[in-house]
């Protein structure tokens, strides 16, 4: 079945660690997505891809970096220069004009 | 700055009832409209969308686009107490290059009373 995998659940981070979140998908999407989701709290959108190879900022991309090598995987870095990284971060996939797929969601802690 | 807005809630109705969500949205450009369903703790999941003004139904779920209105709803029958949720509206953008990218709402909190 296709779908899209996040991965790990958890993750724990130590101060000043940087952190890379995976996430791959088989559904042949050709735009990706990562999102930041704080308690109580809406969407936030950190980074952003349509094309292999490029990737645009969204709204809270300090502190974040991704890349896009190859049209199944979309991974996210959470540097130490991200100071309040505990959330829970989504990744979700599209094609033009559809709705995105998510995956399950990779909650992090700093500990 | 394009916006959706919701009512965060709580909206509390009994078992059995309908439950009524409304979003609105500013961008008059936008085409494509989708209503998510989030439990606590959990990523969301694509429940409707809807397209051309008017009425789409889907099993017990109805979304309602008014373009000319710039709102969009989703109604609930006989809700059980498994619809308890958070339900996101999600808009797209207008611009050509950019359509892809979607505008959403905080949410609006739903709980359903046996």
């Amino acid at each position: 079945d296709g779908g899209i995998t996040q991965s790990p659940k958890y993750l724990f981070r130590k101060e000043g660690q940087n952190v890379t979140l995976s996430c791959e998908q088989n559904l042949n999407h050709d735009a990706m997505y990562w999102y930041r989701q704080d308690p109580g709290q809406g969407l936030r959108l950190i980074y952003y891809s349509q094309i292999v190879n490029d990737f645009q900022k969204g709204d809270i991309a300090e502190g974040y970096s991704v890349s896009r090598e190859k049209k199944e995987s979309f991974p996210l870095t959470v540097t130490s220069a991200q100071k309040n990284p505990t959330a829970f971060y989504l990744c979700a996939s599209s094609r033009q004009g559809n709705g995105y797929t998510f995956g399950s969601g990779t909650r992090l802690t700093v500990v | 700055q394009k916006e959706v807005e919701q009512n965060s809630g709580p909206l509390s109705v009994p078992e059995g009832a309908i439950a009524s969500l409304n979003c609105t949205y500013s961008d008059r450009g936008s085409q494509s409209f989708f209503w998510y369903r989030q439990y606590s703790g959990k990523s969301p999941e694509l429940i409707m969308f809807i397209y051309s003004n008017g009425d789409k139904e889907d099993g017990r779920f109805t979304a309602q686009l008014n373009k000319a209105s710039q709102y969009v709803s989703l109604l609930i029958r006989d809700s059980q107490p498994s619809d308890s949720a958070t339900y996101l509206c999600a808009v797209s953008g207008s611009n050509a290059g950019n359509n892809r990218k979607l505008i959403w709402g905080l949410g609006t909190s739903l709980a359903v009373n046996p």
